[in-house]
């Protein structure tokens, strides 16, 4: 059985860096791409982007490019997303969602991420 | 960046028949969108219903299904039930970006 366990909430400043972390069991992880996506309260979904398999390559939504970064380690069967210079817009639940032809069957239970002062 | 639009709300009967659509800025929408569909329920993770445009997954209820409609991706729900209210999220690919209406939020009364 597949799972996505992600990592849990955080607060941050203004200004600070999150990392939020995916773990993967119940297939290979190699094999499948991750997507992450975050809602802000009361709003809907934003692509964010895309941690691919192939040459562990990355696409970022335009919105997010150089703040984000998408990484895997592949021992651990672990995703990441890390997004710099927090703004108060940033406080969103993030989650990850397993791709690759699966239709998204998979995602993690979300993360809360808070920016406050 | 392309927009994506869905109808913000939507009602439907208990038993009727409703179709939630999601559009693209850039032109029709087809296949090589490969549009998602996605249910959320009040504090919880969505669920994919659809993907593809038309496929779904075993615990997606026969009731619901996907096309192309007008130039526009739908989803169609068909003898809809109390527990299918809801926000509903489409999703459409662009060259490998993907981008998310804003939601449909559908009741059922």
């Amino acid at each position: 059985q597949v799972h996505l366990v992600q990592s849990g909430a955080e607060v941050k400043q203004p200004g600070a860096s999150v990392k939020v972390s995916c773990k993967a069991s119940g297939y290979t992880f190699s094999n499948y791409n991750l997507h992450w996506v975050r809602q802000a309260p009361g709003q809907g979904f934003e692509w964010m982007g895309i941690s691919r398999t192939t040459s562990e390559t990355t696409n970022y939504a335009q919105k997010f490019q150089g703040r984000v970064t998408m990484t895997r380690d592949t021992s651990t069967g672990t995703g990441y997303m890390d997004l710099s210079s927090l703004r108060f817009e940033d406080t969103a639940v993030y989650y990850c969602a397993r791709g690759g032809g699966t239709g998204w069957k998979d995602w993690g239970q979300g993360t809360l991420v808070t920016v406050s002062s | 960046q392309a927009v994506v639009t869905q109808e913000p709300s939507l009602t439907v009967s208990p038993g009727g028949t409703v179709t939630l659509t999601c559009g693209s800025s850039t032109g029709a929408v087809t296949s090589g969108h490969y549009p998602y569909w996605f249910q959320q329920k009040p504090g919880q993770a969505p669920r994919t219903l659809i993907y593809d445009t038309i496929n779904k997954h075993s615990w997606t209820p026969a009731r619901f299904s996907g096309s192309l409609l007008g130039g526009t991706a739908a989803l169609t729900l068909s003898g809809a039930q109390p527990e299918d209210e809801g926000e509903y999220h489409c999703l459409l690919s662009y060259s490998g970006a993907r981008v998310f209406g804003g939601g449909t939020k559908l009741t059922v009364l």
